[in-house]
């Protein structure tokens, strides 16, 4: 079992319509996650942080974590095409172990 | 200013050939990573430094040798390259948090 896993999609959503994104993890013990968005060709950028259990909200992001039920997931608000991203779910510690990405298609 | 830079941003060359990528951060951090994106997007940890040193080595070839001459930069050489290593290869820098501030990438092409 991966330490991190992200359906790889692609997940695609009408515009305006709330994105799902949705990350497991197998280790119990693990604190925090990162929520990184990466455009086609360019590098991983932060976008949310979420170490409690319940929501973290910051704009049309909201973080969910749940450690009773090892999971994680984003929720993208009035999704617009520049959305259109892979978004990586990554567990922190002395090393960041990424999920395999879900590709994010926001349709006009 | 750009926080973390890497050179070259591509880099295509033949199998057997040695080859080095270099990474530099402005950002004041004493640790950084490599890491190798394949082509199915999956983002792996290769090394880490903290202050010059080697923390983290995950399983990589012995033909990989990271170098950190200063807490700011973080140099990775590859010999006898092979057509498995080509891949997107990210530097990447982190503060006293866990965030970690990437590179632009490198993309390496093995011939």
């Amino acid at each position: 079992q991966k330490e991190v896993e992200q359906n790889s999609g692609p997940l695609s959503v009408p515009e305006g319509a709330i994105a799902s994104l949705n990350c497991t993890y197998s280790d119990r013990g693990s604190q925090s996650f990162f929520w990184y968005r990466q455009y086609s060709g360019k590098s991983p950028e932060l976008i949310m942080f979420i170490y409690s259990n319940g929501d973290k909200e910051d704009g049309r992001f909201t973080a969910q974590l749940n450690k009773a039920s090892q999971y994680v997931s984003l929720l993208i608000r009035d999704s617009q095409p520049s959305d259109s991203a892979t978004y990586l779910c990554a567990k922190a510690g002395n090393k960041l172990v990424f999920g395999a990405g879900t590709i994010l298609r926001v349709k006009s | 200013d750009t926080a973390v830079s890497q050179t070259p941003k591509y880099l295509v060359t033949q199998m057997g050939n040695d080859k080095s990528i270099k990474c530099e951060q402005n950002l004041g951090h004493d640790t950084m990573y490599w890491y190798k994106q394949d082509s199915k997007k999956f983002l792996k940890i290769m090394f880490s430094y903290n202050n010059k040193e080697l923390i983290i080595n995950e399983t990589v070839p012995n033909r990989f040798s990271p170098k950190s001459p200063d807490k700011a930069h973080l140099n990775l050489h590859i010999n006898s390259l092979e057509l498995g290593d080509s891949a997107v290869y990210f530097c990447a820098s982190q503060g006293l948090g866990d965030e970690q501030f990437f590179g632009p990438g490198t993309r390496l092409t093995v011939l």
